[in-house]
This record gives structure tokens, sequence and C-alpha cells, in this order.
């Protein structure tokens, strides 16, 4: 069965201060993963799809990196604003159904 | 554009009643997905929707059903409400063609309590 695990659960960064969030997948035949962004009372948002072990997406201070296992979304010099619930998914047997992580709760402090 | 937009945004109620919750997507999408969002089991693939056929359905009971329209609309029902059914559901859309994957667009879902 295809799963996927993020961690940690929670992060909390003091604002500037870079880390990075992790998800791994158990999958047969990647076929993309996904990552998204939720904020509070609002539905996930997109943000990167990758494909291929070795791709790199970027957006702002996000950097959504790939490997045959797991899949990093590195965050360079935090906001306030980059507080929410990320997100990351892979497409699971039969079409368009997503399987989705649990999410990291970050919160970046001022 | 427009994003997907889900009707209501809120809703409340009684075990044992029925709910019908709506999205509209993306103008040109024609994959519409259902998804459940609780803080225990996270988001849940509930059923997907193509050109008004359902093309894909996640371990829910037959108490949840839904439906595609010509326009692309797509409404869930759930019927004799259960406590447990309380969540977050969510709608997205995706210009989805045949079985290759797209980025889903997410509504900002309807929240539904059962009391």
């Amino acid at each position: 069965e295809d799963q996927v695990t993020q961690s940690p659960e929670a992060l909390r960064l003091q604002e500037g201060e870079s880390s990075s969030l992790n998800c791994s997948y158990t999958v047969s035949g990647l076929r993309g993963l996904f990552w998204y962004r939720q904020d509070p009372g609002k539905g996930p948002e997109f943000l990167f799809t990758l494909y291929s072990a070795g791709e790199e997406k970027e957006k702002e201070r996000l950097k959504a990196t790939l490997t045959k296992k797991e899949s990093f979304l590195h965050i360079t010099a935090p906001k306030p604003e980059d507080s929410a619930t990320y997100l990351c998914a892979v497409p699971g047997q039969g079409a368009q159904k997503l399987v989705f992580g649990q999410g990291t709760r970050l919160t970046i402090n001022p | 554009k427009a994003g997907v937009t889900q009707t209501p945004r809120y809703l409340i109620k009684t075990r044992g009643q029925q709910v019908t919750l709506s999205c509209s997507p993306i103008s040109g999408h024609r994959s519409v997905s259902w998804y459940q969002q609780t803080p225990g089991q996270g988001l849940q693939f509930l059923f997907e929707y193509f050109s008004e056929t359902q093309r894909n359905k996640g371990n829910f009971p037959g108490r949840f059903s839904g439906r595609q329209f010509s326009n692309s609309r797509s409404e869930m029902n759930v019927s004799t409400l259960e406590l447990g059914d309380s969540a977050l559901y969510l709608c997205a859309s995706s210009l989805a063609q045949g079985q290759g994957h797209s980025p889903l667009h997410f509504g900002n879902g309807t929240r539904l309590t059962v009391t």
C-alpha cells in the first residue's frame, strides 16, 4: 500500500533560521511527488511537482528536492508569513487520487 | 481566473440527517476530486469524477456519494450522518486527461459539524 510519512510533525523556528522538512514515501513506481501549503481554514495550495530523483524546484524561500526514497522541502531565511502546514503527496492507485502525508506544522516566530 | 468554489462554507447537521455539498471547479478543468480532512486521519481521498463519470473511489462507506454535471460542477452527498463525519470536505479540480496526473487545485472546503 502506498504510504507517505512526514517529519517532524511540528517545527518552530525563529525568523531567518533555515531548516528542512522531510517526506518519505513508499510507492510502486513513483509518478510524481507534490508539495502543498495549507493555511488555517483554507484548502491546500499547490507549490511544486517533482518527477525524478535529483530534480529540484524553487519558489521564493522554498526549495524542494527529490531522491528515490524521500523528498525535502528546504526553507531558507523564513519569515513569519511562511508559517503554515506543509503537506506532501504522491499519486495513489487510480487516476487523480493523491495519498497525503500528515503534514508538518511550521511556525516562524518574529 | 476564479479558483475552486465550494458552498456552503459551514454546515451544522444532526445525526441521521443527510447533506449535499457543492463544488464549482476552475474553468476548463474537467476532473473533480473530493477529500475528507480530519485531525486524526489527515486528508483522505473520497472519489474522483471526470466527464460525469466516477473514475476512482476511496475506502468510504456507501453513505458517501457524488456526481458530476455536464458543466463539470460536482456535488457530494452524505446520508445518515454520523458524529464521525464531522470534518473539512475539500474539493479539488485539475486538468487531468486520461491516466496522467496533474496538480490538484483545492477549494477552501466545507466545514461540516454533526451533532
